[in-house]
Parts: structure tokens; sequence; C-alpha cells
């Protein structure tokens, strides 16, 4: 399987800070993803990158932004947090051993109080 | 835009029967790929299944198959001798392979299944 590890595995943040999760990948992979799930919705795309400083919006963008520096790391910064950004974020790798499915990481849960 | 519906939020079945969750899709496009993720409480994501459309084949995986029904744009996932391993939410995802270079997945709301002893 893909190396993929996110970090952190849990955090709680006040509103208005801001906030930075990771994904680390081992496999060298192009595409890398950035998904949040809330009930009843799903898994809903906020960022995504198709190669070194390459990165595209998503269908819930707003309020996030991501740096890819290094093919091995995607970031994911919410830059005023708040309530509504409350979710489990998903890093993803499109893996052609699988189809051209996902790999996923472990997931964070992010609270915003 | 493709859109993928699961329309039973929850699904329950006693330990050993079968069970079929369902998923809709829109698209118009011809060539597509088909996905069933299975999410258990560690809520680690899984892939259980994967349909090609050009594939007439249903998929297998051990207890897990597919109906897959290009027409009718529905894919329905079936475990048999359900485990209590299978409690999950399950979700399914639709990705299309003409944007070869951007492999965006698109999923449903999900169904969590719960296994009855």
């Amino acid at each position: 399987d893909a190396g993929i590890t996110q970090s952190p595995r849990h955090k709680v943040t006040e509103t208005g800070t801001p906030v930075t999760l990771r994904c680390h990948q081992t496999e060298n992979h192009r595409y890398m993803y950035w998904y949040r799930q809330d009930p009843g919705h799903g898994l809903r795309l906020i960022h995504y990158s198709y190669g070194v400083k390459d990165t595209d919006k998503g269908e819930v963008s707003d309020g996030y932004s991501v740096s890819r520096s290094k093919t091995e790391d995607f970031l994911l910064t919410l830059e005023s947090a708040t309530s509504s950004q409350t979710s489990v974020y998903f890093c993803a790798i499109s893996d052609r051993d699988r189809g051209y499915g996902y790999t996923f990481g472990s997931g964070t849960r992010l609270t915003v109080v | 835009a493709q859109t993928v519906t699961q329309s039973q939020p929850e699904m329950s079945v006693q330990e050993a029967e079968t069970v079929t969750l369902s998923c809709t899709y829109d698209t118009s496009e011809s060539d597509y790929y088909l996905f069933w993720y299975k999410q258990p409480p560690s809520r680690q994501m899984i892939l259980v299944i994967r349909q090609e459309a050009y594939k007439q084949q249903n998929a297998t995986e051990n207890r897990f198959s597919v109906n897959f029904q290009k027409a009718a744009k529905s894919f329905s996932l079936k475990i048999s001798d359900s485990q209590l391993g299978d409690a999950a939410m399950y979700f399914c995802a639709y990705r299309s392979s003409t944007n070869f270079g951007n492999e965006k997945l698109t999923f449903g709301t999900g169904t969590r299944l719960t296994i009855i002893p």
C-alpha cells in the first residue's frame, strides 16, 4: 500500500486562529487531494494538487488554502478557523494500483470552538 | 457535473444474511469508474470494490459483489453472509475516465450499515 500519513489526528482550536493540516506520502504520487467529511454530505473536495506548486480548487474551497512545495507533502491551511469548519479532513492520493481509486490517510478530526 | 446519490441513510441486516446497498449516479459520460468504500468506526476509508463502466461483467470481491446497470445508472453493492465486521458507513463514488490527468472522485452521502447479531 502507498504510505500516506496525516497529522495531527485530532485537533481542537479556537475560532479565528490559523490551522495547518499536513499530508505526507512516500510513494511519489503526482495527484493529492483534500476532502472534508460531514454527516449528510459524504466527502466533498476542498482542493487538489497535480504536481509541485500546481493546485486547484474543489467544490468547498472557501476559507481554505493549500500548498505543495514538495511532491511528498500537501498542506491544508485554514487561515482563520470558523465553527463551520469543524469536520473530519481526509487526504488522499490517486493510486493506479487500485484502479485509480484513492488511498486515504487516516483523517484529522478538527474541532473549532 | 456528476452526482452520486445514496438514498438509504441507514440499513440493517441480520448476521449471515445478505444485504444490498443502493447507489445511483448522473453522468453524460460513457466511460468512467465506480467504487464502493467502507468506513468502519476507526474512520479509515477502505476500498471495497471497483467497476469499470466499459466492462459488462459485474465486479466481485469475495463476499462483496456489485450489480452494475449502466443504462439505469445504478451501482448497487451486495454483501453476502454478513459479518459483524461489515458494520460501517459505505460510500459510493464516481470517477470520470476522460480527465485522465485529473482523477477526482465524487462521493455519495453514505449508507450506515448495522449488523444485528
